[in-house]
């Protein structure tokens, strides 16, 4: 298993375009997560899947972002007219069923630039 | 809610120990993460606390004081290698999300 893919890598995109990114967590892991990471700030929390049901979503989640998850496998994060102050690292992590000590292994994240 | 504080930078010596502290106070707490994280790169497990004491991995001891809202990483033989952003993290009490400090900026020194 190579872990959590994450596409792009990279995004530039003009102020007011959409942008989506694609997800692959670790295969079997049926939680995944959404964090937006800023520069010298830790990662913040945006949204949470157990299987394709989306359980718990951030107020920083604003009506521009939506998550999708369909077949409990890959994930995908759209964000609708995109603004100036949406420019961060995109991270998505993963966790294998049941809980515990479970560590969330994180994918490589999308670097989105809005110019 | 959650909050987490921790050192913004700390610099330290090859070859030496260096303690990065962190507290927090929570709503609900189901255990505490400790990850690196390169310049570029996507944060790495560390360890995890979830009862009070020592946890040690090789060169990398954490501690949690759940009464005292506690935690700190204990690096040791320090290589350059570990230069990095260490964050520390708190699991939510239905375990379903991370809250994370800002990060400490740790640079080692030949």
């Amino acid at each position: 298993d190579t872990g959590v893919s994450q596409d792009p890598r990279h995004k530039i995109t003009k102020r007011g375009q959409n942008v989506t990114f694609r997800c692959d967590p670790i295969s079997e892991h049926n939680r995944l997560y959404w964090y937006r990471q800023t520069l010298g700030q830790g990662p913040e929390f945006l949204t949470y899947f157990q299987n394709e049901a989306q359980l718990e979503k951030s107020r920083l989640l604003s009506d521009r972002f939506s998550a999708e998850r369909p077949k409990g496998s890959f994930s995908t994060l759209e964000i609708q007219r995109t603004e100036q102050g949406d420019s961060a690292m995109y991270l998505c992590a993963s966790t294998p069923p049941g809980g515990g000590m479970d560590e969330q292994y994180f994918g490589p994240g999308t670097r989105l630039t809005v110019t | 809610g959650q909050n987490i504080d921790q050192p913004t930078e700390m610099t330290a010596t090859e070859g030496a120990i260096v303690q990065i502290n962190c507290t927090y106070q929570t709503s609900g707490f189901n255990g505490l993460f400790w990850y690196q994280q390169h310049a570029g790169e996507a944060p790495t497990f560390l360890s995890y606390n979830v009862l009070d004491g020592l946890e040690e991995k090789g060169r990398f001891s954490s501690f949690l004081s759940r009464s005292k809202g506690y935690s700190y990483l204990l690096l040791k033989e320090l290589q350059m290698k570990d230069s990095a952003s260490y964050l520390c993290a708190v699991r939510d009490r239905a375990g379903n999300m991370l809250t994370f400090g800002g990060g400490t900026r740790l640079m080692v020194k030949p």
